[in-house]
């Protein structure tokens, strides 16, 4: 069960959009509507921002999109605000061999 | 309000097991599962698997299998995951986290047990 691929980074200026991908294989993202994201601040416990590939729970703003194509997901951060800096993971339902769920490597979000 | 609250850091040597608790309030406890997720220092966030929520099914994925035993204690809505034969690689944050059901997300996260394994 490997890890699915995400960026290291990126980047982009406040007001800006930034837009991280998510790749897998068929056997997860591509073959699961149940793929999440999650905002970790240092130190802290990840909070879920996505799910579903495109769903945000209550009081997540809707600043914030996800989207999935084949075995990519990604998630758009629009209006970029200081406190969106931040590592972002994805995350994927796989049903093999047993149902789990596999992370992706994250991403280091910088607000410049 | 929905909380799960976490045992403390824990040292331990070589070989040796530890048990972190997870005790969740504010939600019918038996309605949902809970998963266990752990993440290295400075490193990303690994899955380790879930408990279902009557508690009488689990799995982890390959990595920790025979080495890691969920459970759960209805009577006191705590889950509990314990690690054996630790080395210094199972050095990081273990977090539990609830998984509303069919929708794939984790919604809620305990705060984190640092485990650190250290002769």
């Amino acid at each position: 069960q490997s890890a699915l691929t995400q960026p290291p980074s990126a980047s982009g200026s406040p007001g800006q959009s930034v837009t991280i991908s998510c790749t897998g294989t068929s056997s997860d993202v591509g073959g699961s509507n149940s793929v999440s994201w999650y905002q970790q601040h240092p130190g802290k416990a990840p909070k879920l921002m996505i799910y579903e590939v495109n769903k945000r729970p209550s009081g997540v703003p809707d600043r914030f999109s996800g989207s999935k194509s084949g075995n990519t997901a990604s998630l758009t951060v629009s209006g970029l605000q200081a406190e969106d800096e931040a590592d972002y993971y994805c995350s994927s339902y796989t049903g093999s061999p047993r149902a789990s769920y596999v992370f992706g490597t994250g991403t280091k979000v910088t607000v410049l | 309000q929905v909380q799960l609250v976490q045992s403390g850091a824990e040292v331990k040597k070589p070989g040796a097991s530890v048990k972190v608790s997870c005790k969740a309030s504010g939600y019918t406890f038996t309605g949902y599962y809970m998963h266990w997720v752990r993440q290295a220092p400075g490193q990303g966030l690994e899955y380790m698997g879930w408990i279902n929520p009557n508690g009488g099914d689990t799995y982890s994925v390959q990595k920790f299998q025979g080495r890691v035993t969920m459970t759960r204690d209805t009577s006191i809505s705590t889950d509990y995951m314990e690690l054996s034969r630790l080395t210094s690689e199972d050095t990081a944050v273990y977090y539990c986290a609830r998984e509303p059901p069919r929708t794939g997300g984790f919604d809620y996260w305990g705060q984190g047990s640092l485990v650190t394994v250290s002769s």
